[in-house]
């Protein structure tokens, strides 16, 4: 089972600030990894596929990058309604498998 | 819009059933695979089991299998979870998804899009 490990658990960050969250593959997944985003009550929401891809609807803000074991999920400029979990997800093999998570928090 | 709703969850006794379901609307689910996804207290989230977009095959996490039966009926474009003897291990909320396929085989591989706000089961 490939292990997905995320970093920082927590960032704390203010709004208009850059945040940088990282996704490491306990070995190559290739591109096939993607990001969500979570809010409490609400369902997780997709935001990239394909490591890069971002899905219909989201904000060019929110960007992927990365490829075999090294992943970054980057927003440009925080926006309130951006503190949330981001979670990664690999689909390279079974079982797919989640990251733990990483808190975007305001600073 | 494409929509994903959730219903069933409660509280349980260990050993205890449970059937969860997932009505969908906004898209032509029979061609859709499916997913159930939960998230224990705490914990990130664990792909549970999947099902074709026929129901002819289905696949389950090491975790649940024999435990756990996922079905669908595209007549009322339901997805469901039937869950048998529970352990306080199986406490989480799950979310039904729609499985994109990304790469194809006996046992698809992809990203999952949307999701339903999820049904919380609690095993105690």
């Amino acid at each position: 089972e490939i292990v997905m490990t995320q970093s920082p658990a927590t960032l704390s960050v203010s709004p208009g600030e850059r945040a940088t969250l990282s996704c490491r593959a306990s070995q190559s997944v290739s591109d096939n990894l993607a990001w969500y985003q979570q809010k409490p009550g609400q369902a997780p929401r997709l935001l990239i596929y394909g490591a890069s891809t971002r899905a219909t609807g989201i904000p060019a803000r929110f960007s992927g990058s990365g490829s075999g074991t090294e992943f970054t999920l980057t927003i440009s400029s925080l926006q309130s309604e951006d503190f949330a979990v981001y979670s990664c997800q690999h689909y390279n093999n079974w079982p797919q498998t989640f990251g733990q998570g990483t808190k975007v928090e305001i600073k | 819009q494409v929509r994903l709703v959730e219903s069933g969850g409660k509280l349980v006794k260990p050993g205890g059933s449970l059937r969860l379901s997932c009505a969908a609307s906004g898209f032509t689910f029979s061609d859709y695979y499916m997913s159930w996804i939960r998230q224990a207290p705490g914990k990130g989230l664990e792909w549970v089991s999947y099902i074709s977009s026929t129901g002819s095959s289905a696949k389950y996490a090491d975790s649940v299998r024999g435990r756990f039966t996922i079905s669908r009926d595209s007549a009322k474009n339901s997805l469901y979870l039937e869950m048998n003897s529970l352990r306080a291990d199986d406490t989480a909320i799950y979310y039904c998804a729609r499985h994109r396929i990304a790469i194809a085989g006996a046992d698809p591989l992809g990203w999952f899009d949307p999701w339903g706000q999820g049904t919380l089961v609690t095993v105690s």
